[in-house]
């Protein structure tokens, strides 16, 4: 069965500080792969997407992911985090042909000043 | 270009009641996925409409239901309501539902008391 697997539950990481959030998905093809982020109370934003092609995409706020096909991961990255980062990231897979994501159990991210 | 309205916002229903959540898609999409949100279990795919029709539904008993009106505007029902299923429903709109990306309502808290 398809999952997503975000082995991080938390991490703090300071202000300025690199940040990589991990993500590895099951999946016997290759899957649309997105990052979002949800903010308290909030609905989910659309970070990045990754559906074929150039395997490193960039999103918005300075966000980028590498897709590795060889490690079925798809790592978040951002080279100097921001304190409006903290939020909670979520990984997800959507499944053609079945119409759905299917979402990672997410990373909340804790940034100190 | 409004983004996808849910309503209500919060509700705090009592165990037993039926409660019927609304969700307004963004204009032109067709295709309208709800998720259920919680702490313990994450985002938990509800089900999918697309031109008023299923089709998908996650794992989720018969109690749970739902609709989508020729105006793309969609209705989820819980019947027979349990405080387990006191969450965050969030739904999502996209073109197509295939390959497309998800545009995230801010959800609906609820609350079964």
């Amino acid at each position: 069965a398809q999952s997503v697997t975000q082995p991080d539950i938390h991490i703090t990481v300071s202000e300025g500080a690199s940040l990589e959030l991990r993500c590895n998905y099951s999946y016997g093809a290759t899957p649309y792969l997105f990052w979002y982020v949800q903010s308290p109370g909030q609905g989910l934003q659309l970070l990045l997407k990754y559906f074929s092609g150039d395997t490193l995409v960039q999103g918005i706020k300075g966000f980028e992911a590498e897709f590795k096909r060889s490690q079925s991961s798809f790592n978040l990255r951002k080279p100097s985090v921001h304190w409006s980062d903290a939020a909670e990231y979520f990984c997800a897979v959507l499944t053609s042909g079945t119409y759905k994501y299917i979402f990672g159990t997410g990373t909340r991210l804790k940034v100190l000043a | 270009k409004a983004g996808v309205t849910q309503t209500p916002r919060y509700l705090i229903k009592t165990r037993g009641q039926q409660v019927t959540l609304s969700c307004s898609p963004i204009s032109g999409h067709r295709s309208v996925s709800w998720y259920q949100q919680t702490p313990g279990q994450g985002l938990q795919f509800l089900f999918e409409y697309f031109s008023e029709t299923q089709r998908n539904k996650g794992n989720f008993p018969g109690r749970f239901s739902g609709r989508q009106f020729s105006n793309s505007r969609s209705e989820m029902n819980v019947s027979t309501l349990e405080l387990g299923d006191s969450a965050l429903y969030l739904c999502a709109s996209s073109p197509q539902g295939v390959g497309d990306e998800a545009f995230f309502g801010q959800g609906t808290r609820l609350t079964v008391v």
